[in-house]
């Protein structure tokens, strides 16, 4: 069974540009997750989507934003890059996005982000 | 905002040894996960464990939970060269959102 896949896998942008990172979920699951994981910082949570809907969203500016589609996949957009936001930027997926025992969250490879 | 502090943060033991890694975390939660990261890379998954569960083994891995003293330890018996990775604990916080809440993790090098 294939596991969580994210492209690119490295993406190099310049400040103020915008920069689309993708995930497809596991076969099955309708929730998906983004982290970042900045250097200093560990891994914070950036956006939650289940069955298409954004259902909760971390502290971070509206220049994060994302969807998912039909198939489930998703896409995080940063717009108007900062420096600060070179990171690895990591997808999961799970079952289910309930808060409950079997919330079990796996990861992809992560996209790395860098911010020139 | 924080959850999980692991603790040590970085841990040096020779192949063949038991390594022996803990997390604390400050509010109920519905589970505890474990999980590896490689030099950077993506997370692996290796473990959760629920609320109502106190010990849970997977091949060389076992894992505890003290949810009175809100604190949970990753063991792993008979460590190879191949466990060097960072490890991290994750909550799902109950009340919360769907995310997890990760500690800061313990960086593990065992050495040939």
């Amino acid at each position: 069974e294939a596991g969580v896949t994210q492209s690119p896998t490295h993406l190099i942008k310049t400040r103020g540009q915008q920069a689309t990172l993708r995930c497809s979920p596991i076969s099955g699951h309708t929730s998906v997750y983004w982290y970042q994981q900045a250097l200093g910082l560990g891994l914070q949570f950036l956006l939650w989507y289940d069955e298409g809907e954004e259902r909760n969203r971390g502290n971070f500016p509206p220049r994060f934003s994302g969807r998912q589609f039909p198939n489930y996949s998703s896409e995080l957009n940063v717009n108007a890059l900062e420096l600060e936001d070179s990171a690895l930027y990591l997808c999961a997926s799970s079952f289910t996005g309930t808060s409950d025992p079997y919330n079990e969250q796996f990861f992809g490879p992560g996209t790395r982000l860098t911010v020139l | 905002s924080q959850q999980g502090e692991e603790d040590p943060q970085a841990l040096s033991i020779q192949e063949g040894e038991n390594a022996t890694m803990n997390c604390s975390y400050k509010t109920s939660i519905n589970n505890l996960q474990w999980y590896r990261q490689n030099s950077g890379r993506g997370l692996v998954h290796l473990i959760l464990i629920r609320s109502n569960e106190r010990e849970k083994h997977s091949g060389r891995l076992r894992v505890t939970l003290d949810t009175s003293k809100k604190s949970s330890s990753l063991l792993i018996t008979a460590s190879r060269a191949a466990d060097t990775a960072s490890y991290f604990c994750a909550t799902d916080v109950r009340g919360s959102q769907g995310n997890l809440i990760f500690g800061k993790g313990t960086k593990l090098s065992v050495k040939p």
